[in-house]
C-alpha cells in the first residue's frame, strides 16, 4: 500500500546528542517537506526537496539539516538536540509536475529535549 | 496580514449540528483549495479538494469556494463525535512547484 512513514513516532533525547528523524514514502513522489508543529499552533515548513539531491530551507528558520540521496527518503538530523526542539515533526510528500497537487503526510514524531 | 486567516476556535457543537469552518484568503493567486483533517496525535489527511470557485460535496461534507470574496468554507451536516478533529484550510496557486500555504486550524469538539 502506497504511504509515507515517519519513524520514530515518539523519542525522548538528552540535551546535546544527535539525532534524526526518519521518513520514507512509497508513492514515487518527487516532492518531499518537513513541517514543525507545536500544540494548537500552525504548521511551518523547515525543509522541502523537489528532488534527489535537491534540498532548500523553509519559511522558519531551523537548526536542523536534510539530506535527499534517495527519492523515496528523507531523513531530518539535529545536531545537537536543545529543549528548544520539542515539537512534533511531520514529513509530507506530493507528486511533482502537478500543478494544485495535495500533500500526503506520515503520522509525526513527536520529539522531547529534556 | 498573514496569506491565510482561519477562525480561531475552539469550536464545540452538539451531535447532528450543522458546522460551518472558514478561511479568508489575500493572494488572488490562489487556485486549488484543500481542506485537511488532523486527528489528535496524528498527521493531516486531505478531506476534501477544490479547484477554482464552486461547490463540492462528499457525504456529510460540502467544500465552498468564492474566489471574488476570497472565502472558502467547509460545512459539516449531521455532525459525529468522530468528526471531533482539527480542521486545515490550504491553498496554492498554479504551477509545478508552488506551494500549499496553511491556515493555522481549528479544532472542532463534537458533543455526544
Amino acid at each position: 500500500e502506497a504511504d509515507i512513514y515517519q519513524t520514530p513516532r515518539y523519542l525522548v533525547i538528552g540535551t546535546g546528542k544527535k539525532i534524526t528523524l526518519e521518513c520514507s514514502q512509497t508513492m514515487g513522489h518527487d516532492k518531499m517537506y518537513w513541517y514543525q508543529q507545536d500544540p494548537g499552533m500552525e504548521l511551518h515548513l523547515i525543509h522541502y526537496s523537489y528532488g534527489v539531491n535537491s534540498t532548500e530551507k523553509g519559511d522558519l528558520s531551523s537548526e536542523s539539516t536534510v539530506s535527499r540521496i534517495r527519492t523515496e527518503h528523507f531523513p531530518l538530523t539535529l545536531e545537537s538536540a536543545r529543549p528548544s526542539h520539542t515539537s512534533q515533526y511531520l514529513c509530507a510528500s506530493s507528486e511533482l509536475g502537478l500543478s494544485g497537487a495535495g500533500y500526503t503526510f506520515g503520522s509525526g514524531t513527536r520529539l522531547t529535549v529534556v | 496580514q498573514k496569506e491565510v486567516e482561519q477562525d480561531p476556535g475552539p469550536l464545540s457543537v452538539p451531535e447532528g449540528a450543522i458546522v460551518s469552518l472558514n478561511c479568508t484568503y489575500s493572494n488572488s493567486a490562489f487556485q486549488y483549495f484543500m481542506w485537511y483533517r488532523q486527528y489528535s496525535r496524528k498527521g493531516p489527511e486531505l478531506l476534501m479538494y477544490t479547484y477554482s470557485s464552486g461547490n463540492k460535496e462528499d457525504g456529510r461534507f460540502t467544500a465552498q469556494v468564492d474566489k471574488s470574496s476570497k472565502y472558502i468554507s467547509l460545512f459539516i451536516r449531521d455532525s459525529q463525535p468522530s468528526d471531533s478533529a482539527t480542521y486545515l484550510c490550504a491553498m496554492s496557486a498554479s504551477g509545478a512547484n508552488s506551494k500549499l500555504t496553511f491556515g493555522k486550524g481549528i479544532t472542532l469538539s463534537v458533543r455526544p
